[in-house]
């Protein structure tokens, strides 16, 4: 099973400023890693998929970058709308598909 | 539009069985593989299990096999989780999930609770 962890575990950063989240792979996973947003009492949203490709509806300030075992999710400028937890998920070697912890991204 | 709207989450008591639903309406449904995802305080995300477009192959975390099944009916554009044998740490938040190989549409999901 892939183990995935992410980093940090809180960030805390003000609107405007950028956001760099990292997300490991316990091994490769080619590119086959995804991102998804989450906010208080909403499910779950597809932002990144194939490690650098943004879902349907996301805005350009999203981008993903990396391949096999080192992952990065960056946001150019926060919105008030992005503070959020992050979630990086794989789907190369499975089942199971498996999840990482989340990174929070609060208001400093 | 894409929509998932689960039913079937509830207070059950350990040992005890539940059925979950997912109408799904705005695709094609027949034409996509569909997975389940559950969310709780202890796991985060965690993906349970998953099914073919014609309900022909089954995928199912460890801890769920023979516990679990997942099926869909595609003359209703429905998908469904059966699970039997509840513990505890099945306590969860339980999303529909368009998609295998990416989970690009996600209900609002149905919560279901175990307690004695």
């Amino acid at each position: 099973e892939v183990v995935l962890t992410q980093s940090p575990g809180t960030l805390s950063l003000s609107p405007g400023e950028r956001a760099t989240l990292s997300c490991r792979a316990s091994q490769s996973v080619s590119d086959y890693l995804a991102w998804y947003q989450q906010k208080p009492g909403q499910a779950p949203r597809l932002l990144i998929y194939d490690a650098s490709h943004r879902a349907t509806g996301i805005p350009a300030r999203f981008s993903g970058s990396g391949s096999g075992t080192d992952f990065t999710l960056t946001i150019s400028s926060l919105e008030p709308e992005d503070f959020a937890v992050y979630y990086c998920q794989q789907r190369s070697n499975w089942p199971p598909f498996t999840f990482g912890p989340g990174t929070k991204v609060e208001i400093k | 539009e894409v929509q998932l709207v689960e039913s079937g989450g509830d207070l059950v008591q350990p040992g005890g069985s539940l059925r979950l639903s997912c109408a799904a309406s705005g695709f094609t449904f027949s034409t996509y593989w569909m997975t389940w995802v559950r969310q709780s305080q202890g796991k985060g995300l965690e993906w349970v299990a998953t099914i073919k477009e014609d309900g022909n192959e089954k995928y199912y975390v460890g801890s769920v096999k023979g516990r679990f099944t997942i099926s869909r009916d595609n003359a209703k554009n429905s998908l469904y989780l059966q699970m039997n044998s509840l513990r505890a740490e099945d306590t969860a938040v339980y999303y529909c999930i368009r998609g295998l190989l990416t989970f690009d549409y996600w209900g609002q999901g149905t919560l279901v609770t175990l307690s004695s």
